[in-house]
């Protein structure tokens, strides 16, 4: 079955900035979803259709695609930004859905 | 306020069937791909199903296939998850999700708070 891969852990302190990646074979020609989570809340897309930024998400969040990898960047990184982040994407089908195992974001 | 508002969750034994339901508000539910997604204790989130505007495709993660089946009911604003041979494994947070406008699902931008099933004897 398909997967995509991301770190299992990325930690910066604040004002940093945090890059977390997310590799699979099919990224290339599906776009990439990237969902916040914080404990207890449902998801929150942060970033839609590899690089586009959702009204209401702040400007520090962004997305970028190169080959078979795709970057969730979070520029001056705030406490508040302390969360999981899911990368969601497609088989090379377009058919069947997959998320990230997650990256556990720490704010130092 | 788009709005997405699951229910249907609790306690069943292995082997049973429960029915999870998904009311939606604040958008033109017939317009959108909608989806089931779940995320066990402590664990990722695990995409589930999804089914097309108007029900007549509909995609399931291999690991439910032949026991879940996704519906909806355009007029009723309604999206449904009928789980049956329920194993331990199925133990999860399920999310209703709102998928796109476009003929091909992509990715969410809505999701409900969620419901907990709880598969045990």
């Amino acid at each position: 079955s398909y997967e995509l891969t991301q770190p299992p852990s990325v930690s910066v302190s604040p004002g940093q900035t945090a890059r977390i990646t997310c590799s699979g074979d099919a990224l290339a020609k599906q776009y990439t979803y990237w969902y916040q989570q914080k404990p207890g809340q449902a998801p929150v897309v942060v970033i839609i259709k590899d690089n586009e930024r959702p009204s209401g998400i702040p400007e520090r969040f962004s997305g970028s695609s190169s080959g078979t990898t795709v970057t969730l960047t979070i520029s001056g990184v705030q406490a508040e930004d302390e969360a999981d982040y899911y990368c969601q994407s497609a088989d090379t089908s377009g058919t069947y859905v997959v998320f990230g195992g997650g990256t556990k974001l720490t704010v130092l | 306020e788009v709005q997405l508002v699951e229910s249907g969750g609790g306690l069943v034994q292995p082997g049973g069937s429960l029915r999870l339901s998904c009311a939606a508000s604040g958008f033109t539910f017939s317009s959108y791909w909608m989806t089931w997604v779940r995320q066990a204790p402590g664990k990722g989130l695990e995409w589930v199903a999804n089914i097309q505007q108007d029900g007549s495709e509909k995609y399931f993660v291999d690991s439910v296939k032949g026991r879940f089946t996704i519906s909806r009911d355009n007029a009723k604003n309604s999206l449904y998850l009928q789980m049956s041979r329920l194993r331990a494994e199925d133990t999860a947070l399920y999310f209703c999700a709102r998928g796109g406008s476009g003929w091909k699902f992509y990715g969410t931008d809505v999701w409900g708070q969620g419901t907990t099933v709880t598969v045990s004897s």
